[in-house]
């Protein structure tokens, strides 16, 4: 089983959709939760960060972290078809093996004008 | 500049050759790593400085040899590289690693091995 388990997709949506991206994890020391967004031919750049359980609204991205189902979420409000990329999950513990991120494989979005 | 810059962005290179990329940041963090990124997987850590020291290695074989200088520059040398070694070479930087800073990525190193 891997640790962190994301569906690879891709996933097509209309332009002005919800989008709803998700993964899953093992390890219950991770506490520390992220999202990244790499566009074709570009490296991960951090869209969102959260700590523990809870919600994190930033714009039109809502980051969502189920610490009891370990499940993490990531919700695109009014999508645009700028948001098209591949997105990351990460996550890391404080202490021990876990302390470096590990990623999710990405799952790939398409955002139909 | 801003950011974490690799260079080249793209390398072809032979079995045989001998052939280094470039990392640089300049957002001020004490903390660089190397990932290896492949189609469909999850990217790979590969080495971990911390305020120049190598604080992990990842079970990378010797053909990767790594080196840093200083804080700011992160370098990642070749050496009979296979055909699997043809990836996404990515950079990182956070402020100390193994904490909860987030890491910032550098766009990447093409790699292709004939």
């Amino acid at each position: 089983q891997k640790e962190v388990e994301q569906d690879p997709g891709p996933l097509s949506v209309p332009e002005g959709a919800i989008v709803s991206l998700n993964c899953t994890y093992s390890n219950s020391a991770f506490q520390y939760f992220m999202w990244y967004r790499q566009y074709s031919r570009k490296g991960p750049e951090l869209l969102m960060y959260t700590y523990s359980s809870g919600n994190k609204e930033d714009g039109r991205f809502t980051a969502q972290v189920d610490k009891s189902s370990k499940y993490i979420s990531l919700f695109i409000r009014d999508s645009q078809p700028s948001d098209s990329a591949t997105y990351l999950c990460a996550m890391s513990a404080t202490s021990g093996s876990a302390r470096q991120l590990t990623f999710g494989s990405g799952t790939q979005l398409t955002v139909l004008p | 500049e801003t950011g974490v810059t690799q260079t080249p962005r793209h390398l072809v290179m032979g079995m045989t050759n001998k052939k280094s990329l470039k990392c640089e940041q300049h957002l001020g963090h004490n903390a660089m790593y190397w990932y290896k990124q492949s189609a469909k997987k999850p990217l790979e850590l590969m080495f971990v400085y911390n305020f120049k020291e190598q604080t992990e290695n990842n079970s990378v074989p010797s053909r990767f040899s790594p080196e840093c200088p200083n804080s700011s520059h992160l370098f990642l040398h070749l050496h009979t590289l296979q055909p699997e070694d043809s990836a996404l070479y990515l950079c990182a930087s956070s402020q100390v690693a193994g904490r909860d800073q987030p890491q910032h990525f550098g766009d990447g190193t093409r790699l292709s091995i004939l």
